[in-house]
């Protein structure tokens, strides 16, 4: 069973526009972590955000904010003003310690393309 | 700079070949993990390590082969038994266990 579902493919906007990502986790562990990562064309993927299971607090780090919701297993991404440079595909992922194996079950991974 | 390399940036394997991926890092982490990752897919694991002289299969072991003789180095062999290595290959890195991962690069690798 998918353990993390990007249910977005494609998303295309024009620049300025806000867009959101939608992330909805499947585990039945109570501490788990939860990440988002950013692969531009060149294929190395960026670090975006970590958060673990216990901190429902939003997070905003400048155009970039995250919306954790647990009683939905929802861990949604806003670019907020996109821009060209934010072109890239967008991977959630969840880290679960119970399996023991320490990987990131990611999922499909959303494009997101901005137009000028 | 601290960080994560893999090279060949770019890896052709004729049939019947063994290849060998390179991953090296100097971030002093502990753990070292690969993963594979296809066209319109997210990444799999395929090994991972947790420290030197250790590791485990991940989900798409087979036909793939690593060691860890060295903290920072953790190189993956795809042998001839992977019937299927069209894929781009990522390294990544971790202080430890459930810690954040940092990715390099990637390596492309083509079938010839």
């Amino acid at each position: 069973a998918q353990k993390v579902t990007q249910a977005q493919t494609e998303i295309s906007v024009v620049e300025k526009e806000d867009v959101t990502l939608d992330c909805v986790y499947e585990t039945r562990d109570t501490t788990y972590y939860l990440f988002w990562y950013k692969q531009p064309p060149s294929g190395e993927l960026v670090f975006l955000i970590r958060r673990n299971s216990f901190d429902e607090q939003n997070e905003i780090s400048g155009r970039y904010s995250w919306n954790f919701q647990k009683s939905t297993s929802s861990f949604n991404f806003t670019i907020t003003a996109s821009q060209v440079v934010d072109s890239a595909v967008y991977f959630c992922a969840l880290s679960e310690p119970s399996s023991n194996d320490y990987k990131l079950s990611f999922g499909a991974g959303t494009t997101v393309t901005v137009r000028a | 700079d601290g960080g994560i390399t893999q090279s060949p940036k770019y890896l052709f394997r004729k049939e019947g070949q063994n290849v060998t991926l390179s991953c090296e890092q100097n971030l002093n982490h502990d753990a070292m993990y690969w993963y594979r990752q296809d066209p319109g897919q997210g990444l799999r694991l395929i090994y991972y390590s947790q420290i030197v002289n250790d590791f485990q299969k991940g989900d798409i072991a087979e036909g793939y082969s690593v060691s860890r003789e060295k903290k920072e180095s953790f190189p993956l062999t795809v042998t001839s038994a992977q019937k299927n290595p069209t894929a781009f290959y990522l390294c990544a890195s971790s202080s430890a266990a459930q810690e954040t991962q940092y990715f390099g690069p990637g390596t492309r690798l083509l079938v010839l």
